[in-house]
């Protein structure tokens, strides 16, 4: 039915420590990866993007990690503020092989406890 | 530069009412589209356009019909709402070239009663 889904899953982490949130793939011909910051109540945000050329990719207090042999990546938050608490989702930009669709991974909420 | 607006922002119908949820961008992008977000779920793309002049199916688009007016509108339409249809919208658009974001809207609260 419409409403059939997965829970998100939940990260709970105490304020101060390191967060990392996993993301996997499954089209090894994929390029380009975004994560995207949910805050409640709001649309998704960009926040760090990462080139299938690459392995790490630093931003303020975030870092993305890709393997390509796994395909998998992962969104590291250090020293975790209570303004991170969100859901962060990993998605693909739209492609001309997808009909340019851009669907999202289920997401994680991170959760940050003072 | 207000990027993607969606209107309205909250909404409550009754079962077999239909209403259209509106939105625009104003950042000249070629794609757009629609997603619903039930409580404590993912992001699920009910209809998306990849340019004007075309609109398919997403994920979920059964109950929903869509029409992109043109570049910058793309509206979706519940014909007869559901219960199964209380949800938050959200209408996103990107630019359909390779490595880019997208950018979203604020979100519609719709509860169908």
């Amino acid at each position: 039915g419409e409403n059939v889904g997965l829970h998100l899953p939940t990260l709970s982490v105490q304020e101060g420590d390191n967060s990392i949130i996993n993301c996997a793939y499954s089209n090894s011909a994929s390029d380009y990866f975004i994560w995207y910051k949910q805050e409640s109540g709001k649309g998704p945000q960009f926040i760090i993007d990462i080139r299938s050329n690459m392995d790490k990719r630093q931003g303020q207090r975030v870092t993305v990690l890709l393997n390509k042999t796994v395909k998998h990546l992962s969104l590291q938050i250090a020293a975790t503020q209570p303004g991170d608490s969100a859901v962060y989702f990993c998605a693909e930009p739209p492609r001309v092989d997808s009909s340019y669709k851009l669907i999202f991974g289920s997401g994680t909420r991170l959760l940050v406890r003072p | 530069n207000a990027g993607v607006t969606q209107t309205p922002k909250f909404q409550v119908l009754k079962t077999g009412q239909s209403m259209t949820l509106q939105c625009a961008q104003d950042m000249n992008h070629n794609s757009m589209y629609w997603y619903r977000q039930d409580p404590g779920m993912g992001l699920r793309l009910i209809y998306y356009s990849a340019s004007e002049g075309t609109t398919d199916k997403g994920e979920v688009p059964n109950g929903y019909n869509v029409s992109r007016l043109n570049k910058r509108e793309f509206s979706l339409r519940l014909e007869s709402a559901a219960p199964s249809q209380t949800s938050v919208y959200f209408c996103a658009s990107s630019e359909r070239v390779r490595n880019t974001e997208a950018f979203f809207g604020q979100g519609t609260r719709l509860t169908v009663v």
